[in-house]
């Protein structure tokens, strides 16, 4: 079955650096990965996705790149600020069965 | 406006006391997800139901059952709670199944005494 691995675990920047938070994933069927962002004790919400046929995705300050070769994806926030501080999730999709998601990346970004 | 509703938040049970926690849902979606997610770990899928059918993970203990009246509620009911079944209890919804995203709820913290 699918396995995705995330790092790191914790992640700490200034306000105003970026932030790469990474995954990879072992099923190559897979061919969706949304990333999820839960802050402290809300649930999780999408903040976006990309799906297999597609190399990089951007919105505003978010944007995640995809690697099929490498069965690899990456989170970046630029010009970080305090309110990106959460629990980031990715997760990867193969068609017909569950999402699975990694451990988390806790992001603190100080002021 | 809340879409993924979780009741109770909070819930407090005793080992071996069987439990229900319950979501409802505004959204009118088809799918429903139970995932279970333990401190500082990700959540982890434990069934779903599309409409009425549902799915099972192979793994989910059978200690953990489901149930899905209609199409607004669907129930977790945990049998026989042991302490290592503490957790946080997320539900979600999808419209469907597959790259679609799901929308979750709050979630229910469940402490096992």
């Amino acid at each position: 079955g699918e396995n995705v691995e995330q790092h790191p675990s914790t992640l700490s920047v200034q306000e105003g650096d970026s932030a790469v938070i990474k995954c990879t994933y072992s099923d190559s069927a897979s061919n969706y990965f949304p990333w999820y962002k839960q802050e402290l004790g809300k649930r999780p919400q999408l903040i976006i996705d990309i799906r297999s046929n597609v190399g990089e995705k951007k919105d505003q300050r978010i944007a995640v790149t995809l690697n099929k070769t490498a069965k690899h994806f990456s989170l970046h926030i630029t010009e970080t600020q305090p309110e990106d501080s959460a629990v980031y999730f990715c997760a990867a999709l193969a068609a017909g069965t569950a999402l699975i998601f990694g451990k988390g990346t806790t992001l603190s970004v100080s002021s | 406006d809340a879409m993924v509703i979780q009741n109770p938040r909070y819930q407090v049970t005793q080992f071996g006391k069987p439990v229900t926690l319950s979501c409802s849902q505004t959204l009118n979606h088809n799918v429903m997800y139970w995932y279970q997610q333990k401190s500082s770990q990700a959540p982890k899928l434990l069934f779903h139901y599309y409409d009425k059918d549902f799915n099972n993970e192979a793994d989910t203990p059978d200690n953990f059952q489901s149930r899905r009246p209609n199409t607004s509620f669907c129930f977790l009911d945990i049998r026989s709670p042991g302490l290592g079944d503490a957790a946080m209890y997320l539900c979600a919804t999808s419209r469907g199944l597959g790259e679609i995203e799901q929308y979750f709820g709050p979630g229910t913290r469940l402490t096992v005494t």
